[in-house]
């Protein structure tokens, strides 16, 4: 497609379960970022990836969180044993450039956590 | 104290109104910075892009940036219906991997 892709729109998980998140970036982008934007904030980093390489994780809020980028195309964020506090949007955005290149967005996953 | 200051409004002018959007830093090591806008349920799409200090403008939309005051504007001329939205700035240290960002400022235009 022509821009990015994410799925679900929108999850309801109950407290405990897992849940994973996929993203699929502008075809060719180098760069993909995962942000957290929870109700009335903005969006908070969580995670980088270079192509394949996973080169900044320093915005994960804890070891639930998990994020992979296999092929360097597609990315996947799972959260394990969900929290009522992780119900929020993830954004997944992805970038041509590799370090100041504009960032594409998706229209996000919205999680709700019960 | 957060980072980047924003105030979320909400900010209600009639069209054709000029609206002045504004963030307030702390990180003297910003050196670029981004206003994005967002409508409701989809993600942020980037309006302006500044490097360093200086002003852009671009069509209605023109960004200001005083780094001594560590100050960001984004004024809208004739502004228009479609263009409520939320208004977040953005800005990092020296490249887009890690941005941080306002709060947002809710933005309706009033026909």
């Amino acid at each position: 497609g022509a821009g990015v892709s994410q799925s679900p729109r929108y999850k309801v998980a109950k407290r405990g379960q897992d849940v994973a998140l996929r993203c699929d970036p502008i075809s060719g982008h180098v760069s993909l970022f995962w942000y957290q934007q929870a109700l009335g904030q903005g969006p908070e980093f969580l995670t980088y990836f270079q192509n394949e390489a996973q080169l900044d994780k320093s915005g994960l809020p804890s070891d639930r969180f998990f994020a992979e980028r296999p092929e360097g195309s597609v990315s996947t964020l799972k959260i394990q044993r969900t929290q009522q506090e992780d119900s929020a949007v993830y954004l997944c955005a992805s970038s041509l450039d590799a370090t100041t290149g504009e960032l594409f967005f998706g229209e996000g996953s919205r999680l709700t956590v019960l | 104290q957060k980072e980047v200051e924003q105030d979320p409004g909400p900010l209600s002018v009639p069209e054709g109104a000029i609206v002045s959007l504004n963030c307030t830093y702390s990180n003297s090591a910003f050196q670029y910075f981004m206003w994005y806008r967002q409508y409701s349920r989809k993600g942020p799409e980037l309006l302006m892009y500044t490097y360093s200090s200086g002003n852009k403008e671009d069509g209605r939309f023109t960004a200001q940036v005083d780094k001594s005051s560590k100050y960001i504007s984004l004024f809208i001329r004739d502004s228009q219906p479609s263009d409520s939205a939320t208004y977040l700035c953005a800005m990092s240290p020296g490249n887009n991997r890690k941005l941080i960002w306002g709060l947002g400022t809710s933005l309706a235009v009033n026909p």
